[in-house]
C-alpha cells in the first residue's frame, strides 16, 4: 500500500530534550516536506526536499533541522525542543512534476 | 499579504445539498497549480482533487469539482449531493515556486473551511 509514514504519532516531551520523528515513504517521491499545522495558521512548512542530499527551508524553519540521505526518509529533528514548538506535524510527499503531496497521518508533539 | 484566502471559517449545510467552498489566490507566477484537502476529526490531510494553471477545462474527481476562474483568482470547491461524512475541515493551497533550489517548489495553505453536514 502507498503511503507516509510518520512516527511517533504522539509524543510528550521537556524543553531542551533532543528528538527526531521520522517519516518514510514507499512511492518513490523525489520531494519530501515537513509542516506544522497550528490554530488558525493553517499548515506552513518548515524545510522540504527536492531529492537526496537537496534540502532548504520552508516559512518557519527556525528551531528545526532535517536531512535526506535516503530517498524514501526525511526525518524532522529538534535539537532543543521549546513549548512554542507544540504543534501538529505533517510529512508530505510527491513526485516534483505536480507536487501532488501526499500527507502521512501528523504527529502531535507537545513541549512541556 | 495573504496568498491563499478561505473566507468562510465555517459552514453549515444540509444533507444532499451542494456546497460550494471559497478560495481565492493571489501569484503572479503564470505556472501554478491549486489543490484541495480534507481534514477529518481524525486529522490525516486527504487529497480531494488538482487544478494546473494551464488546464482548460475545470477539474473534477467523483463528487467534487473545482470551479477555476483564472481571471478572478478563484478556485473554489463544489461538493455534489453531500453527505454526513463529508463534514470536516478543507483546506486550499495553491503551488507556487520556492526562493532558494532552481526548481524549487512549496505549498501554500489557506486558513480552512469547517464544513458541517447536518442530517
Amino acid at each position: 500500500e502507498a503511503q507516509v509514514t510518520q512516527n511517533p504519532r504522539y509524543l510528550i516531551t521537556v524543553t531542551g530534550k533532543k528528538l527526531t520523528v521520522t517519516c518514510s515513504q514507499n512511492m518513490n517521491h523525489e520531494y519530501m516536506s515537513w509542516y506544522r499545522q497550528d490554530p488558525g495558521l493553517g499548515l506552513r512548512q518548515i524545510y522540504y526536499s527536492m531529492n537526496v542530499e537537496v534540502t532548504d527551508k520552508g516559512d518557519v524553519p527556525e528551531g528545526y533541522k532535517v536531512s535526506r540521505k535516503e530517498k524514501r526518509n526525511f526525518p524532522l529533528i529538534l535539537e532543543s525542543p521549546s513549548p512554542n514548538q507544540t504543534s501538529l506535524y505533517f510529512c508530505a510527499s510527491s513526485f516534483l512534476a505536480k507536487n501532488i503531496q501526499y500527507f502521512g497521518a501528523g504527529t502531535r508533539l507537545s513541549v512541556l | 499579504a495573504q496568498k491563499i484566502t478561505q473566507t468562510q471559517p465555517g459552514m453549515f449545510v444540509q444533507e444532499k445539498e451542494a456546497v460550494t467552498l471559497d478560495c481565492t489566490y493571489d501569484t503572479s507566477d503564470p505556472s501554478y497549480g491549486l489543490f484541495w484537502y480534507k481534514q477529518p476529526s481524525s486529522g490525516e490531510m486527504i487529497f480531494l482533487i488538482y487544478q494546473g494553471s494551464y488546464d482548460q477545462q475545470n477539474a473534477t474527481e467523483g463528487r467534487y469539482s473545482l470551479n477555476f476562474q483564472k481571471a478572478r483568482k478563484s478556485a473554489n470547491l463544489v461538493i455534489s449531493a453531500s453527505q454526513l461524512g463529508d463534514s470536516a475541515m478543507y483546506f486550499c493551497a495553491m503551488r507556487e515556486a520556492a526562493q532558494g533550489i532552481q526548481g524549487a517548489q512549496k505549498l501554500v495553505f489557506g486558513q480552512g473551511t469547517r464544513l458541517t453536514i447536518n442530517p
